[in-house]
């Protein structure tokens, strides 16, 4: 089980920082990689990066310069920081399992469990 | 950047109607296709990955197929709980792409 914690409301300029609590299972599992993903209101889904439990990250080109995921295994925990919001980043935020699905190359799978989304809103 | 290309981009269906959407990238993704239902207000379900592996709990009666550039999500007899919308994702090289999605509503 996946469980994304942090403020609802973040002002423009600021940082957004988010939490994901893992549950039920091993972060420091090698099976599986953590990531996460956003959809602002009305619209599609879009990834934004992924962490291995040993801190290997992997992100979207798009927002590479803002962000950082970090892993905290003692606490059975991955984050995500994007810094110098806007109201483009006002979105429902999840995080998820990445698991390898058919293959052997995890960055290749799917995302296999989810956690509920928290909706961040960017707004003075 | 991978292009994924969703249609249609909504449909309306009967209950026990089947039902294809159809997802073309913008180049090879091989095999590395997975498919999503997402329903109002919660997260995506994995329903099918690499294109033709039905996701443990989900029903028979969906499948996908294809490879290359081109794959369908096919429903075989629409049940009421399946109307929602349906995502593609292509996970063959990084950035992971989404299609714009697929709205299924009720005829």
């Amino acid at each position: 089980q996946l469980q994304e914690s942090g403020p609802g409301l973040v002002k423009p300029s600021e940082t957004l920082s988010l939490n994901c609590t893992v549950s039920g299972g091993s972060i420091s599992s090698s099976s599986y990689f953590w990531g996460w993903i956003r959809q602002p209101p009305g619209k599609g889904l879009e990834w934004i990066g992924s962490i291995y439990y040993t801190g290997s990250t992997y992100y979207t080109p798009s927002l590479k310069s803002r962000v950082t995921i970090s892993v905290d295994t003692s606490k059975s925990q991955f984050s995500l920081k994007l810094n110098s919001v806007t109201a483009t980043d006002t979105a429902v935020y999840y995080c998820a399992r990445l698991f390898p699905g058919a293959g052997v190359i995890i960055l290749r799978g799917a995302f296999d469990i989810w956690g509920q989304g928290t909706m961040v809103t960017v707004s003075s | 950047d991978i292009q994924m290309t969703q249609s249609p981009s909504s449909l309306s269906a009967s209950v026990g109607d089947r039902v294809t959407i159809t997802c073309r990238a913008s180049q090879s993704v091989t095999r590395y296709l997975n498919w999503y239902q997402q329903k109002p207000g919660k997260a995506p379900k994995l329903l099918i990955y690499t294109a033709s592996n039905l996701q443990s709990g989900v029903p028979s009666r969906f499948s996908g197929s294809g490879s290359g550039t081109d794959f369908t999500l096919t429903i075989s007899s629409l049940q009421p709980e399946d109307f929602a919308t349906y995502y593609c994702q292509q996970s063959y090289s990084s950035p992971q792409t989404f299609g714009q999605g697929t709205k299924v509503e009720i005829k």
